[in-house]
């Protein structure tokens, strides 16, 4: 069966460190993959595309790499800060534009 | 519109009532998606709608579930016949085209008592 799997599991770090949040699927084949940041609350908000042809992809402190073999990507805030602090959701195209989410991982930086 | 908005932003029904929910998203996306979110999960695709075409409505958990975008903007998701199950987070996004930046209205908090 098809899955997207995020750490379920709340990460803590301490403030400085590098953040990284991982997302694994099984049985897609995904063109692109998304991260999206969610406050209490709030809907999602884009953070960064990487496509299928993209093995890494950098916008300011955040970093994603997308490995189409492993079936996984990595998600990575480098000097991670209280205002990271938010659940970060993985979403990847599902055939057409069909966009489908994980559950998300919570993430709280301590100063 | 400046960002995508979604109407009511509350909705309180009793079982068996039908209920509509109204997205109108940014002006000139083609693409709108419509999904259901639940406390601590990611949000869920129910359907998406390409100008005013529904290439997918996969995701509509019943035949209760509808949605509509006759003039390619404004969107209306219905459900008919509300159960309690249906109670959730109803999120709308749009985006200039299928594969970009989806941009997340508030969403319409729906309760089925």
């Amino acid at each position: 069966s098809q899955k997207i799997e995020q750490n379920s599991e709340a990460l803590n770090i301490q403030e400085g460190k590098t953040a990284t949040l991982t997302c694994n699927y099984t049985n897609y084949s995904p063109a692109y993959l998304q991260w999206y940041r969610q406050d209490p609350g709030r809907g999602p908000v884009f953070l960064l595309l990487i496509r299928e042809n993209e093995k890494e992809k950098r916008k300011e402190r955040l970093k994603v790499t997308f490995d189409t073999t492993l079936k996984q990507s990595l998600f990575h805030i480098t000097a991670s800060q209280p205002a990271d602090s938010a659940t970060y959701l993985c979403a990847l195209e599902g055939g057409g534009f069909k966009t489908i989410f994980g559950a998300g991982t919570r993430l709280f930086v301590k100063a | 519109g400046a960002g995508v908005s979604q109407s009511p932003r509350y909705k309180v029904t009793k079982r068996g009532q039908d209920v509509t929910l109204r997205c109108d998203p940014i002006s000139s996306h083609a693409t709108l998606y419509w999904y259901q979110q639940a406390l601590g999960q990611g949000p869920e695709f129910l359907t998406y709608f390409n100008y005013e075409a529904q290439p997918d409505k996969s995701g509509l958990p019943s035949d209760r579930f509808s949605a509509e975008r006759p003039e390619g903007s404004i969107s209306t998701l219905t459900i008919q016949r509300t159960e309690q199950r249906d109670s959730a987070m109803y999120r709308c996004a749009s985006s200039p085209g299928g594969g970009e930046t989806q941009y997340f209205g508030p969403g319409t908090r729906l309760l089925v008592l």
